[in-house]
């Protein structure tokens, strides 16, 4: 089983629509999450950070579930630019070898 | 605050041949990573340095990979010989210490042909 999995993809939507990936870690000791952003040839950014409350950024909410080992991305009224590769990534902590492990990333095409 | 750097940022080589890679994290971050993202794919860790010590490299080819971060602050990743599969882009990133204020570079896209 790999250490961090996503929905394949690739997603491609409408503008306007609402979208929403899925990640799953296998490392119970994981203790920080984020979704990163890549765009073609680019390399990835920081979209945001995910916490055990729920988080949102404008159109972004990210969500965490422990016990399930599960973290999930929502992007409302997608745009155009919101078209790129997301990547879903778990930290394990400082004492950790192969800290911060990145899952294979789901690509979203946002259609006009 | 300046970026990760990397050089080169192409580089095309036949198979075979040796390449070599050089980062330089941003100033002050202890940790840095060297990743291989071969497209389509997310990028996996092939080594992580604390400092000039080496945390991990399992995942390091090490009959043809070798990496080496001497004085603690950039870092040299050199492929010899290079195969065809080595094809990818080889990133590198830092970090102060725990997750956040974590970097990439723009990163070197290898061609072995």
């Amino acid at each position: 089983r790999k250490e961090v999995e996503q929905d394949p993809g690739p997603f491609n939507v409408p503008e306007g629509a609402t979208v929403a990936f899925n990640c799953t870690y296998s490392n119970s000791a994981s203790q920080s999450f984020f979704w990163y952003r890549q765009d073609c040839r680019k390399e990835p950014k920081l979209l945001m950070s995910v916490y055990s409350s729920g988080n949102e950024d404008g159109r972004f909410t990210a969500q965490l579930n422990r016990a399930s080992q599960y973290i999930s991305l929502l992007i409302r009224d997608s745009k155009l630019s919101d078209s790129a590769t997301y990547l879903c990534v778990v930290w394990a902590g400082d004492n950790y070898g192969q800290n911060f492990v990145f899952g294979p990333g789901t690509r979203l095409s946002v259609l006009p | 605050e300046a970026g990760v750097a990397q050089s080169p940022r192409y580089k095309i080589i036949e198979k075979r041949q040796s390449v070599a890679f050089w980062c330089n994290p941003i100033s002050g971050h202890a940790t840095l990573y060297w990743y291989q993202q071969i497209l389509g794919q997310g990028p996996k860790l092939l080594i992580q340095f604390q400092n000039n010590g080496v945390v991990d490299d399992s995942q390091l080819p090490k009959d043809r990979f070798s990496a080496e971060r001497l004085k603690g602050v950039d870092s040299t990743l050199k492929i010899q010989p290079a195969k065809l599969e080595d094809s990818a882009v080889y990133l590198c990133a830092s970090s102060r210490t725990g997750a956040y204020g974590y970097t990439f570079g723009s990163g070197t896209r290898l061609t072995v042909v």
